[in-house]
């Protein structure tokens, strides 16, 4: 099984901030990786796909990225919206794995 | 607009059978795969079963694999999920998400497993 690492697991940040959130695949994966964010008691909403492709909808300050087998989320600046944890999910090979989480909090 | 509505969860005691639903709108169903993705409480999120857009392929995570089965009917624009022998780590709210990227989530289903 492909195993997805993030880091951090916890980010404070100010509103206006450039933030990253990194996520490693213990393999190689294609560049099918998507990034999503949740907010409490809500289901996760998809932000980017295919690694750098952005969902419809989703505002440009969100961008992907990756190198072999490290994938990145950037927010370019951050708004109060964008507190939420923050998930990546291969789906290149099954089981589809999520990473652990990075919880984005308002400094 | 797109919409997936999980239905059928709530208290089991362990060992016990439990099937979800999933009803979807909005899209043609029968042309997409379609995910089942778990959440314990305050923990992280957990992929669980897909099942491919005609129902000829299915595939499960290792927790799961055995116990539950995924199944859908295009007609009735359905997406279940049979879960039997439950334990107490099943307890999870369990969300239907459409496609290979899941760019549609419903609103999930609280399943809990306690004797």
């Amino acid at each position: 099984d492909i195993k997805m690492t993030q880091s951090p697991s916890t980010l404070s940040a100010f509103v206006g901030d450039r933030v990253t959130i990194t996520c490693r695949a213990s393999q190689g994966i294609s560049s099918m990786l998507a990034w999503y964010h949740q907010k409490p008691g809500r289901a996760p909403k998809l932000l980017i796909y295919r690694a750098s492709s952005l969902e419809s909808g989703v505002p440009s300050r969100f961008s992907g990225s990756e190198s072999g087998t490290e994938f990145t989320l950037t927010i370019s600046s951050l708004q109060p919206d964008d507190f939420a944890t923050y998930y990546c999910q291969q789906y290149n090979t099954y089981p589809h794995s999520f990473g652990q989480g990075t919880k984005l909090e308002i400094k | 607009q797109v919409q997936l509505v999980e239905s059928g969860g709530g208290v089991v005691q362990p060992g016990r059978s439990l099937r979800l639903s999933c009803a979807a709108s909005g899209f043609t169903f029968s042309t997409y795969g379609i995910h089942w993705v778990r959440q314990a409480p305050g923990k992280g999120l957990e992929w669980v079963a897909i099942i491919s857009h005609d129902g000829s392929s299915q595939h499960y995570a290792d927790s799961v694999k055995g116990r539950f089965t995924i199944s859908r009917d295009n007609s009735k624009n359905t997406l279940y999920l049979q879960m039997n022998s439950l334990r107490a780590e099943d307890t999870a709210v369990y969300y239907c998400a459409r496609g290979i990227y899941s760019d549609y989530w419903g609103q999930g289903t609280l399943v809990t497993v306690s004797s």
